[in-house]
């Protein structure tokens, strides 16, 4: 069985700040792949970054960027220059392979607020 | 971009009715999902479907049913709705594992 765990439920950050969410996983898969999605109150989800397992280099998509520690599983989302337009909820989740190929399995999820 | 359409952004229903919640994606993704969301347990499976005809229950498929007639439309079914189905329900469909899922708005469904 897979799993993903976010511990932190909410979390805020002024303007122009950097945030670091957390994120923890498990897997018996050698070969997966690691998201975080944002739903803003329009609740429309979308995906902000992505990781694959065998790659070690750390994804960066402008000012999202992740850090990504396989052997502790841990794949934390930073935000750097936070914006109003990045208050949302987050969920990291994990598409691992074998019998649960396909499945995208979610954390619980993390609120943030980005305050002026 | 792929559109993932579903059919109703808010739904009231009474318990004991058959619900149903429609779902068309616009490319032609063999893939595709229903999810509920609820607070503090994020999304879970409810059942997928690589093919037309094809289902394959989730992780929570009790008290849900699923209907794929066409590669492009994807349907979850409440045959008796309770009210411990009042949730967020969402649709996505995928293209491969690399590029993860793409969703629709939601429907958020409410059982009285």
């Amino acid at each position: 069985a897979q799993t993903v765990t976010q511990s932190q439920p909410e979390m805020s950050v002024q303007e122009a700040e950097t945030v670091t969410l957390s994120c923890t996983y498990d897997t018996s898969e050698s070969n997966y792949y690691l998201f975080w999605y944002k739903q803003p109150p329009s609740r429309q989800m979308i995906l902000v970054i992505r990781q694959e397992a065998y790659k070690q280099q750390n994804a960066t998509e402008n000012r999202f960027s992740v850090n990504f520690q396989k052997a502790a599983k841990s794949f934390s989302l930073k935000i750097s220059d936070s914006q109003l337009g990045d208050t949302a909820m987050y969920f990291c989740a994990l598409n691992a392979g074998g019998t649960s190929y396909g499945k995208l399995t979610f954390g619980q999820g993390t609120i943030l607020t980005v305050h002026p | 971009d792929v559109k993932v359409t579903q059919s109703s952004r808010y739904l009231v229903k009474r318990t004991g009715e058959k619900v149903f919640l429609e779902c068309v994606q616009d490319m032609d993704h063999e893939n595709m999902f229903w999810y509920r969301q609820d607070p503090g347990l994020g999304l879970r499976l409810i059942y997928f479907s690589y093919d037309v005809k094809m289902k394959e229950k989730g992780d929570i498929p009790e008290g849900y049913s699923v209907s794929r007639e066409k590669k492009e439309r994807f349907s979850l079914i409440l045959e008796s709705a309770s009210t411990n189905q009042t949730s967020m329900y969402l649709c996505a469909t995928r293209r491969d594992r690399v590029h993860g899922y793409t969703f629709g708005s939601g429907t958020r469904l409410t059982v009285v």
